[in-house]
């Protein structure tokens, strides 16, 4: 089976720089995604991590090892509208097929 | 630009109803997928689909059936409606292949009254 963890809530000031937690346990490992969901919106993806190490895009950063079973989402100068949902999913490789598991997803409130 | 389109945004039915929740997606991806996204519980995957006639139970596939007759469009059925089944579901398309990423539709809110 899978069991994938993150905070439930975080909260931020805007300029500064925030870390956000994933850790996991899974057979099949293919992967782990990150998404951003703004409120009533649809998720939309973020970065993916197959390898270990740090990838970075512009404002936001994510890490990745392995062998610990734990992934986090770096997001610097934080703006008011990086408020949002983050969701952590693994990519489940089942018969050959990719699905993703998400976790219940860290929502981020920046304050001014 | 690309898109994944859900046939409602809202929707409200009544227990024992029949419900068909449909999905387009204008990517020509292989893998479709069907969640639902309750507080607290985060994405649980129904059902998807990896290619036209085909498809896979994901984690909670009770009370749920799905079709794909068609590469782009991918329906979610409930056969009869209860009140647990009232969320918010959400639609995926995807590329086959590992490094892929999911596009989501907008969502439709349902209620089972």
């Amino acid at each position: 089976g899978q069991n994938i963890d993150q905070p439930t809530e975080m909260t931020a000031t805007e300029g500064a720089i925030v870390q956000i937690n994933c850790t996991y346990q899974t057979s099949g490992f293919n992967g782990l995604f990150w998404y951003q969901q703004h409120a009533g919106e649809a998720p939309t993806f973020l970065s993916y991590n197959v390898l270990d190490g740090l990838e970075e895009k512009g404002r936001f950063s994510s890490f990745l090892s392995r062998s610990k079973g734990y992934s986090y989402l770096l997001l610097k100068e934080l703006q008011m509208k990086d408020s949002a949902s983050y969701l952590c999913a693994v990519g489940h490789l089942n018969t050959g097929f990719q699905k993703l598991v998400f976790g219940t997803g860290t929502r981020l409130l920046v304050s001014p | 630009d690309v898109k994944v389109t859900q046939s409602s945004r809202y929707l409200v039915k009544r227990t024992g109803e029949k419900v068909f929740l449909e999905c387009v997606q204008d990517m020509d991806h292989e893998n479709m997928f069907w969640y639902r996204q309750d507080p607290g519980l985060g994405l649980r995957l129904i059902y998807f689909s990896y290619d036209v006639k085909m498809k896979e139970k994901g984690d909670i596939p009770e009370g749920y059936s799905v079709s794909r007759e068609k590469k782009e469009r991918f329906s979610l059925i409930l056969e009869s409606a209860s009140t647990n089944q009232t969320s918010m579901y959400l639609c995926a398309s995807s590329l086959r292949g590992a490094r892929t990423e999911a596009f989501f539709g907008q969502g439709t809110r349902l209620t089972v009254v």
